[in-house]
């Protein structure tokens, strides 16, 4: 089966600190993957996605995300975090079969801290 | 240009009470889809709606749970009998009838759903 893994649940950091959230994905075709950004009793907003070509994609507010297709991850970065970062990060992916609806990680919580 | 709306934000229901969450998609997008997060998890899977027919209903509960996304006006999930497990942040998302799995999801702000 299909699946994407966010192994971190919580990521605490101090503020201006760097910081990278990991998400794997299974891989038996084409993905696209998706990063999405929920602060609290939000919506889901897209932060960046990477659909093909340079494997860096640049987001927004300072984010960017590597697509490594041998070791099947999507990494998330930002080199210097502020308060404001402060939400739930979900990795997503859609794989090239058609399926149009995304699949889901089970998210990470940063925690950036004064 | 509108998102992704939801409504209600808040709903409380009593067990055995019907829900209906109401979702109307951005403007010119045919496209719509439900996700469920629970208390501290990610968001799951539910159903996938192009108007008036269901694609993918892989997500759904087989019983008391159904969709709808009319010709005309919003997309309906419905729940029937609600139980306390039901309790949980209800999100729609859309997308435009464009590239496939590509295409990137707008979610609206969820419809929070408590059952008493």
């Amino acid at each position: 089966a299909q699946s994407v893994t966010q192994l971190d649940s919580q990521v605490p950091v101090f503020e201006e600190a760097p910081v990278e959230l990991r998400c794997n994905y299974s891989s038996s075709v084409s993905v696209y993957l998706f990063w999405y950004v929920q602060y609290p009793n939000q919506g889901l907003q897209l932060l960046l996605k990477y659909l093909s070509g340079s494997t860096l994609v640049k987001g927004i507010n300072g984010f960017e995300a590597e697509f490594n297709k041998s070791q099947t991850s999507f990494h998330l970065r930002k080199p210097s975090v502020h308060i404001s970062d402060t939400a739930e990060y979900f990795c997503a992916v859609s794989w090239d079969t058609g399926r149009r609806a995304l699949t889901f990680g089970s998210g990470t919580r940063l925690q950036v801290q004064p | 240009n509108a998102g992704v709306m939801q409504n209600p934000r808040h709903l409380v229901r009593r067990r055995g009470q019907e829900a209906r969450l109401r979702c109307s998609p951005m403007k010119g997008h045919s496209h719509v889809y439900w996700y469920r997060q629970l208390p501290e998890e990610g968001l799951k899977f539910m159903v996938y709606l192009q108007k008036e027919n269901i694609i993918d209903e892989s997500g759904m509960p087989k019983e008391r749970f159904s969709a709808e996304f009319p010709k005309e006006g919003p997309s309906i999930l419905r729940i029937q009998q609600v139980v306390r497990g039901d309790s949980a942040a209800y999100f729609c998302a859309s997308s435009p009838d464009i590239d496939g799995p590509k295409t990137e999801a707008f979610f609206g702000q969820g419809t929070r759903l408590t059952v008493v």
